[in-house]
């Protein structure tokens, strides 16, 4: 336990379907991310929260939407997505600070078909 | 700009033989350096971390990394493989400015034969 907590573990969704990825730290960080891992692939951070603030959106497609409605929570909304969207979705936090190691959630294993 | 090369995409071991994964770091800097283990299906663990208060850093389950600066490089050990270890490990290193961004290597796969 990390204390940092995804939900779901698993989620099989539709290309028409929306849905919401569920990230919560008990850590009393102030900054938190989304990363996608696919297989064969370097981990790709998409956003950065600092503060509540949307601070980095590394080119990734509108039909991923992210909210981070306080410091403890993070959100991935997500809808008409494609099979190549298929992945394990990974959120961390960190406290603010240069050099700061992050600490992971288990991951949602998203697939889309 | 930092970086970190991670020289091996697999390594094979036999159970009870040491294990050593390799990374160089490339900074303009004294940087902090991170390795972090990530078992099948699940998320990434902080394994060790080098913050410069000691050049040779414990950390869990037996492993331990060494910082050289010289050679530049923080390798990452332990004396005595076990089956539980297979998994995929990552050197990291902050980038260093206000973004908090971390810098992962490309992994490198542990197995572990009986």
């Amino acid at each position: 336990e990390t204390g940092v907590t995804q939900t779901p573990r698993h989620l099989v969704m539709g290309m028409t379907n929306k849905k919401s990825l569920k990230c919560e730290q008990h850590l009393g960080h102030n900054a938190m991310y989304w990363y996608k891992q696919s297989a064969k692939k370097p981990l790709e951070l998409m956003f950065v929260y600092s503060l509540e603030e949307r601070v980095e959106n590394n080119s990734v497609p509108s039909r991923f939407s992210p909210e981070c409605p306080n410091s403890s929570h993070l959100f991935l909304h997500l809808h008409t997505l494609q099979p190549e969207d298929s992945a394990l979705y990974l959120c961390a936090s960190s406290q603010e600070g240069r050099n700061t190691e992050a600490f992971f959630g288990q991951g949602t294993r998203l697939t889309v078909v | 700009a930092q970086s970190v090369t991670q020289l091996d995409s697999h390594v094979s071991v036999s159970e009870g033989t040491p294990v050593l994964l390799r990374c160089n770091y490339s900074s303009s800097y004294s940087p902090s350096l991170f390795w972090y283990v990530q078992h099948p299906n699940k998320g990434l663990q902080l394994l060790l971390k080098y913050t410069s208060a000691a050049t040779l850093v414990k950390g869990i389950n037996g492993f331990e990394a060494e910082f050289k600066k010289s050679e530049t490089s923080f390798h990452l050990t332990k004396p005595s493989a076990h089956m539980s270890d297979a998994a995929e490990y990552f050197c990291v290193v902050p980038r260093g400015d206000s973004s908090y961004k971390l810098i992962f290597g490309s992994g490198t796969r542990l197995l572990v034969r009986p």
